[in-house]
């Protein structure tokens, strides 16, 4: 069965960074695209970024671009969010989400890990 | 940016109901409509893709209708199990954007 296990958030002081990680299983990484999806504490759901099969192109919502970066490893079936510059509006639960398509991206999201809580403060 | 409106904010329902939940997009996104139940802490879950395909594993009382800007998601015969909340997702255009969802509570 699918199963995606994010990794690494926490409390982190405005403006330093931190790095997510998700650990998939149970199909084929290397085939599909793979998203970081954010919801703040009660709030909707936000898309964040996206990364192709192959890691060769990314996309990020504005308001994330140039601080955060989607990475994936297909050889350790892993995906990353390295988030730089911290804002406290940055404050969310995180989830690593699969693209619905084979290859080419639907930005439909069939798999979702738990969710991994990064709290911006001082 | 395309924006996604859904209504009611919330609705109460009694078990057996037939309920309706609905999405408005602010221009025309044909049937790029995806919607998903969200249960307390809990992540979301893909319950329909591209307004009307029912995903696998869910159960055949959602069912999902519409295009161009107007959509539905209705649940034939409301479960206790589907207490939830309910979001909307437009998947046309970049930035992919949710509706604020839809928290269906049990009368």
């Amino acid at each position: 069965q699918v199963q995606l296990v994010e990794s690494g958030g926490g409390v982190v002081q405005p403006g330093r960074s931190l790095r997510l990680s998700c650990a998939a299983s149970g199909f084929t990484f290397s085939k599909y695209g793979m998203h970081w999806v954010r919801q703040a504490p009660g709030k909707g759901l936000e898309w964040v970024a996206v990364i192709l099969y192959d890691g060769s192109n990314e996309y990020y919502l504005d308001s994330v671009k140039a601080r955060f970066t989607i990475s994936r490893d297909n050889s350790k079936n892993t995906l990353y969010l390295q988030m730089n510059s911290l804002r406290a509006e940055d404050t969310a639960v995180y989830y690593c989400a699969k693209d619905l398509g084979e290859r080419w991206l639907q930005f439909s999201f069939d798999y979702w890990g738990q969710g991994s809580l990064v709290t911006v403060s001082s | 940016d395309i924006q996604v409106t859904q209504s009611p904010s919330s609705l109460s329902a009694s078990v057996g109901d037939r309920v309706t939940i609905t999405c408005r997009a602010s221009q025309r996104i044909t049937n790029s409509l995806n919607w998903y139940q969200q249960k307390p802490g809990k992540a979301p879950k893909l319950l329909i893709y591209t307004a009307s395909n029912l995903q696998s594993g869910v159960p055949s009382r959602f069912s999902g209708s519409g295009s161009g800007t107007d959509f539905s998601l209705t649940i034939s015969s409301v479960q206790p199990e589907d207490i939830a909340t309910y979001f909307c997702q437009q998947s046309h255009s970049a930035p992919r954007t949710f509706g604020q969802g839809t928290k269906l509570e049990i009368k």
